[in-house]
């Protein structure tokens, strides 16, 4: 069975502070799919990135970095010099390469307030 | 449309009573996807549509609930008898395609906000 665990629910930051959002995985497939969602307070769900199980190379996006370790089946997402508009919650998915997106499974999601 | 419509925003019912919750998603998406989001929760799926079929049923969580797609395009999930645990948020998304190695992102609505009194 999959499995997303995403320890942190709420963290809370000073504005400009460096964050890290955890998530770890759990999957017997080989292949898969890792992704992360942004909630703003409008309730819909924003796409950031996907990340296949064969890339474990690290991305980085602006302010926005994420860290692929298969060894430890984490995804940890990082924003750096964060700003007010990042308070979101902020969810971790998993899907099964071989099935697509029916069977996505989403982390509890973690709630970050950034302090102004 | 430009985005994932979904509605009522907000739907506040009677224990026992049916709903009706609409989802337009964006032109040319063949997939559909419901979730729910329960408070403090993460999305559980519910159900998904590749065109108007709906291959896999099994995250309904039970026979009260049921989806359907017309047009390949707006879908309505329709829940009866409802009961109090059935609060939550439903959430709709859409993707240009489903099915086996198709993992693309998915577009959301901003979900309707469904309370049971």
């Amino acid at each position: 069975a999959q499995k997303v665990t995403q320890a942190q629910t709420e963290i809370s930051v000073v504005e400009k502070e460096d964050v890290t959002l955890d998530c770890v995985y759990e999957t017997r497939d080989t292949t898969y799919y890792l992704f992360w969602y942004k909630q703003p307070p409008s309730g819909e769900l924003v796409f950031l990135i996907r990340r296949n199980s064969f890339d474990e190379q690290n991305e980085i996006s602006g302010r926005y970095s994420w860290n692929f370790q298969k060894s430890t089946s984490s995804f940890n997402f990082t924003i750096t010099a964060s700003q007010v508009v990042d308070s979101a919650v902020y969810f971790c998915a998993l899907s099964r390469g071989n099935f697509g997106n029916e069977k996505l499974t989403f982390g509890t999601g973690t709630r970050l307030t950034i302090i102004p | 449309g430009a985005g994932v419509s979904q509605s009522p925003s907000n739907k506040v019912t009677e224990k026992g009573k049916d709903v009706e919750l609409r989802c337009d998603p964006i032109s040319g998406h063949t997939a559909l996807y419901w979730y729910r989001q329960r408070l403090g929760q993460g999305l559980e799926f519910l159900i998904y549509f590749q065109g108007n079929s709906a291959p896999d049923k099994s995250g309904l969580p039970s026979d009260r609930f049921s989806a359907e797609r017309t047009g390949e395009s707006v879908s309505t999930l329709t829940i009866q008898r409802t009961q109090q645990e059935d609060s939550a948020v439903y959430l709709c998304a859409s993707s240009y395609s489903a099915g086996p190695a198709t993992n693309e992102k998915l577009f959301f609505g901003s979900g309707t906000q469904l309370s049971v009194l």
